[in-house]
């Protein structure tokens, strides 16, 4: 039982590039998160996803996608990179059946050039 | 939408002090609050978390207290130990909307041996 797994765990872009964050988890549950941290700033919500099939957007969705391809997986892509983007990103999962705890994933540390 | 302020940014206390972190929060209808501890280059895990049903909740050395009226909760850590040292962040959701996680901008917590 590995909990949430993320890939890669660092990357270097450059401006325009794109690139997919992959999230995983084998907990069986049915919402997933995408966050983002900045220095001093907390965690910030990219996108959820309440169940298979369904992602809304969070505080801060723009320049950014999702894909949930099915129950266990939730995507991120950046389309053309920005400076900006530059953070540390957190996939984030919880059961939704009874219970509010969210279990995090490592993080992927992205550096946009 | 919610926001959530916490203070103070760093706390530095002698190993086996007791160590208190302070959230506040601006939206009534929150009813959940989490804590959760972020080691260096590792995902937040929650410690401890409380109900809006419940004042006070503890787990061996930690605990946790809301005071709904004044919209605030804090994090009370009891005699210290070195590995207390982490960012530990206050977080709030509610059971409408996105019952997402909106979190406290963190407190580094170092515990001097």
């Amino acid at each position: 039982n590995a909990g949430v797994t993320q890939t890669p765990k660092f990357q270097v872009l450059k401006t325009g590039q794109s690139m997919t964050l992959q999230c995983a988890q084998d907990m069986n549950h049915n919402s997933m998160y995408w966050y983002r941290q900045d220095p001093g700033m907390g965690l910030r919500l990219i996108y959820y996803s309440a169940s298979e099939g369904t992602t809304d957007k969070g505080e801060v969705p723009n320049g950014y996608n999702v894909s949930r391809l099915n129950k266990r997986e939730f995507s991120l892509r950046l389309e053309s990179a920005a400076p900006s983007q530059t953070s540390v990103y957190f996939c984030a999962s919880k059961s939704g059946r009874g219970t509010d705890t969210q279990y995090f994933g490592p993080g992927t540390r992205l550096t946009v050039l | 939408g919610e926001n959530v302020e916490q203070h103070p940014s760093t706390l530095s206390v002698q190993e086996g002090d007791s160590a208190v972190i302070k959230c506040t929060y601006s939206d009534s209808a929150s009813n959940y609050f989490p804590w959760y501890k972020q080691e260096l280059g590792k995902g937040p895990q929650l410690i401890i978390d409380i109900r809006s049903n419940v004042g006070e909740k503890k787990d061996q050395r930690i605990a946790v207290t809301l005071n709904k009226t004044a919209k605030h909760f804090s994090l009370h850590i009891t005699e210290t130990q070195p590995e207390d040292s982490a960012v530990y962040f206050c977080a709030a959701s509610s059971d409408t909307g996105r019952r997402a996680l909106t979190f406290g901008s963190g407190t580094r917590l170092q515990v001097q041996p």
